[in-house]
């Protein structure tokens, strides 16, 4: 069965560091989403992407952050700056369609800022 | 805005005993509903979603849920736990063109 895959699966690093989070959706799939989990809190929507271009964002999604698909394989999530408040579970997601279709995750990738 | 709450971070049932887990939503719109579930160092698998078709909904592995729309509630059951239903659980509303926001999980434990 095909699923989404991350990586890395752990990710260290220091405050004031970039970091790019790499995801690999499902082949067929359009859209494509960023969520992180704060350990103990709930999952939180960062961003949906959709034809290139980012289609609803929240409000944690800020100028620190972004988006791409370099190519047509992969989805990253870039930190720019991170804070030690960056530090969680950062999970992507993809879905064939947009209306309530079903979203497949990845297994996350757990950031940690020192 | 669409908001989820779910109450009770903490579900305990004994194995073979009724699962109930409360989700309630506020929504200006007809929502779109979800559950998922959550195992341990993994990412989260859907359960079942509600798309204003059936307000009862089957879901996968026994669950379902039924939509109130006089009460704003989503709550998810199961009439017989097992213990590879220990889990967490998050219900979700969908917002917007493709935003969703998640309630923060309750965690269910089944006791042998």
């Amino acid at each position: 069965e095909p699923e989404v895959t991350q990586t890395p699966s752990h990710q260290v690093t220091q405050m004031g560091q970039e970091v790019i989070l790499r995801c690999v959706p499902i082949s067929n799939h359009l859209y494509f989403y960023w969520y992180r989990q704060i350990l103990g809190q709930k999952v939180e929507f960062l961003v949906s992407f959709y034809n290139n271009e980012i289609s609803e964002k929240s409000e944690i999604f800020d100028d620190q952050f972004s988006v791409e698909r370099p190519d047509g394989s992969n989805f990253t999530l870039k930190i720019r700056s991170t804070k030690l408040e960056d530090s969680a579970m950062y999970f992507c997601a993809s879905s064939e369609e947009r209306v309530a279709d079903t979203q497949y995750f990845g297994p996350g990738t757990r950031l940690t800022v020192l | 805005a669409q908001s989820v709450t779910q109450l009770g971070s903490h579900v305990s049932v004994s194995e073979g005993a009724l699962v109930l887990l409360r989700c309630n939503y506020s929504s200006s719109v007809p929502p779109y509903l979800f559950w998922y579930v959550q195992y341990p160092n993994q990412g989260l698998q859907l359960l079942l979603k509600y798309t204003s078709a059936a307000t009862l909904v089957k879901g996968i592995n026994g669950f379902e849920a039924e939509f109130k729309k006089s009460e704003t509630s989503f709550h998810l059951t199961k009439p017989s736990a097992h213990m590879s239903d220990a889990a967490e659980y998050f219900c979700a509303v969908k917002s917007g063109f493709n935003k969703f926001y998640f309630g923060s999980g309750t965690k269910l434990n089944v006791k042998p």
